[in-house]
Parts: structure tokens; sequence; C-alpha cells
């Protein structure tokens, strides 16, 4: 089926640095998703993504549909303490009625 | 109040005990969703409804029970669970799983803890 690898599992990088992260899948996905959960929450929407090759923006996130529809990336610029966390990808499983497939998180820490 | 939401935030159980969570969403979408998040796993998908009927049981054991008397309120009933059942029990909805571009929203979740 269809799976989403993101990498790196976790970062620990100093505020102010940029970050980039990734998910890459075997099969296509037609829709590609972020969201961001903080510790005891759920996660939240931040882009989503609906065409290959678009890039979109969310104040100091970005993030980008690959054009092999088979990837996609997030990046953070300036990064604050506040974007400590876990980011997850996710997009429809089209081989499961477009139920939604999760990648294995990528957890981000920021030292001030 | 909007977006989706659910009670209780936290839940300390016995094995032998009987609960419910409870997910309400103010969104106006016809999709709701209970997932499993444990420790270092990922995000497991338990239950799906699309326009209240059941479209999605993901080999769930009988000991969780959804229900779904509407398409703005689910639940979650629990019965003799096991100390492993211990998780973030997360609801979520969108406007209609079969979308292709259909987007879920999360809501906080329910700490569980079965002792």
């Amino acid at each position: 089926g269809q799976q989403l690898n993101q990498s790196p599992q976790s970062m620990f990088i100093q505020e102010g640095e940029d970050v980039s992260m990734n998910c890459t899948s075997s099969s296509i996905f037609n829709t590609w998703l972020w969201y961001k959960q903080d510790p005891g929450e759920g996660p939240v929407l931040l882009i989503a993504l609906y065409k290959a090759g678009e890039l979109t923006s969310n104040g100091r996130l970005t993030a980008q549909f690959g054009i092999t529809r088979k990837d996609s990336f997030l990046n953070i610029s300036a990064s604050i303490p506040s974007d400590v966390g876990i980011y997850f990808c996710a997009g429809p499983n089209l081989n499961a009625g477009n139920m939604l497939t999760f990648g294995g998180g990528t957890r981000l820490m920021v030292k001030p | 109040e909007t977006g989706v939401t659910q009670t209780p935030r936290h839940l300390v159980m016995g094995m032998t005990n009987k609960k419910s969570l409870k997910c309400e969403q103010h969104l106006g979408h016809n999709a709701m969703y209970w997932y499993k998040q444990s420790a270092k796993k990922p995000l497991e998908l338990m239950f799906v409804y699309n326009f209240k009927e059941q479209t999605e049981n993901n080999s769930v054991p009988s000991r969780f029970s959804p229900e779904c008397p509407n398409s703005s309120h689910l639940f979650l009933h629990l019965h003799t669970l096991q100390p492993e059942d211990s998780a973030l029990y997360l609801c979520a909805s969108s406007q209609d799983h079969r979308g292709r571009t259909d987007t879920q929203y999360f809501g906080p979740g329910t700490r569980l803890t079965v002792l």
C-alpha cells in the first residue's frame, strides 16, 4: 500500500536557523497535507497542496508539492521556540478509498 | 464554539470500567474519524463515519465501540480495556472522506490511561 516516509525523524536546531524536512512515497499522491502537533494536542493543518509543482507559503512556512507527485517538502525559516512539535505529512491513499495516510512525523526541537 | 472539540481531555480508567469519549464538530462536515496515537507510532485510523454511516473499521477490537448519532457528534464507547490501550485518542472531521481533496481537521484529543 501507499506509505509516507518522513525525514529526518528528529531535528535539534538553534533558534533562528532554517529547517527543512521532507516526505516521500513510492506511489503517487494527488494531495499533500502538512500538519503540526504540539505536545498533548491534536494535529493542526499548516499547509495543503493540491497540484504538482505547487509552492505555498504560510508565514515562515513554505511547502512544495513535488513534480513527480511522490514527494513534498516543508521549510521553516528563522525558527523560533514555539516551532517545537511534531510535523506530519499526510495524503489520501488512492488504494484505500482516499483515506488519509500519515507519515511517521519529524520531531523538531529548538534551542533558544 | 468552533472547530472540533473533544471531552474529556484526560481520562484514567480501570480495566473493568466503562467510559465514553465524545467528539463534536462545528464545521458542517459530513465525515468523522477516530484515530489512536501511541508513543513513537504513526497515527492509526480506527473508524470512519460518512453521513452517519460507518464506512471503515480498521480491525479495531470490539472493546472499542463507536457511535455516530448525527454528522456533528461522534462517540467512542470503551469497556474492559487493556493497559496497552493507553494512548491519545484523536477525533477528526472532513467535508466528505470520498473527496479527492478532502482535508481533515483534528480535535485536541483525549489522553487515556488504563490502569
